[in-house]
């Protein structure tokens, strides 16, 4: 049950595009699409942004968006905005219902 | 959807704290259930995990023989009894609802803080 790596931080100027990575396994990430990242502001609980690694629950905004190669899994924020800066993690289903999660990234909104 | 904690609080190494988690919304006896812990500066943790139908328990390492982890459907609540308690376990602990293998909906967190 080691962590996922995600980079500590990552940046872009409104209205660009930037994209987090998170590194596992094959025993979590490359093993199954149940990858999921969520976006928590400071003081608040998390909110999922993806889910089955590309898939958007209702209401968040179609700029965000998932993908997944081999053993990484990517979240790309597109058209940034200032609202978008936050800590943002993802989670991997492991098998025999456990989950990981990444470190975590903070993205900052130049 | 609303799931709410409570339960935490200061407690000495050693000891023991049993956390709830109320939900409404939904029909908490179809979604299987979990809890989630952050240190203070730290990522998110994975603890456990219960089923809706068979309530089969699942446990991370960290916490796997001091933590249990179980449901009262008739109450609509989920508990976390956490004993032996170590200064590493301080945190903020969520309950989280587990749709599609994923974590849909959060409570607000409680948090445990262990401390002589």
């Amino acid at each position: 049950q080691s962590a996922l790596t995600q980079p500590p931080s990552a940046s872009g100027s409104p209205g660009q595009s930037v994209t987090i990575s998170c590194t596992g396994t094959r025993s979590d990430v490359g093993g199954y699409n149940y990858v999921s990242w969520y976006q928590q502001h400071p003081g608040k609980a998390p909110k999922l942004m993806v889910y089955e690694v590309t898939e958007r629950p209702s209401g968040v905004p179609d700029r965000f968006s998932g993908s997944k190669s081999g053993n990484t899994a990517f979240l790309t924020v597109s058209g940034l905005q200032a609202e978008d800066e936050s800590d943002y993690y993802c989670s991997s289903y492991a098998g025999r219902f456990t989950w990981v999660f990444g470190g975590g990234t903070k993205l900052t909104v130049l | 959807v609303q799931l709410l904690e409570s339960g935490g609080g200061l407690v000495q190494p050693g000891g023991s704290l049993r956390l709830s988690c109320s939900a409404s919304g939904f029909t908490f006896s179809d979604y299987p259930m979990n809890w989630v812990r952050q240190a203070p500066g730290k990522g998110l943790e994975w603890l456990s995990n219960i089923r809706a139908e068979t309530r089969d328990v699942y446990y991370a390492d960290s916490v796997r023989g001091r933590f249990t982890i179980s449901r009262d459907n008739a109450k609509n609540s989920l508990f976390l009894q956490m004993n032996s308690l170590e200064y590493e376990d301080t945190a903020v602990y969520y309950c989280a609802r587990d749709l599609r293998v994923a974590f849909d909906h959060w409570g607000q967190g409680i948090l445990v803080t262990v401390s002589s």
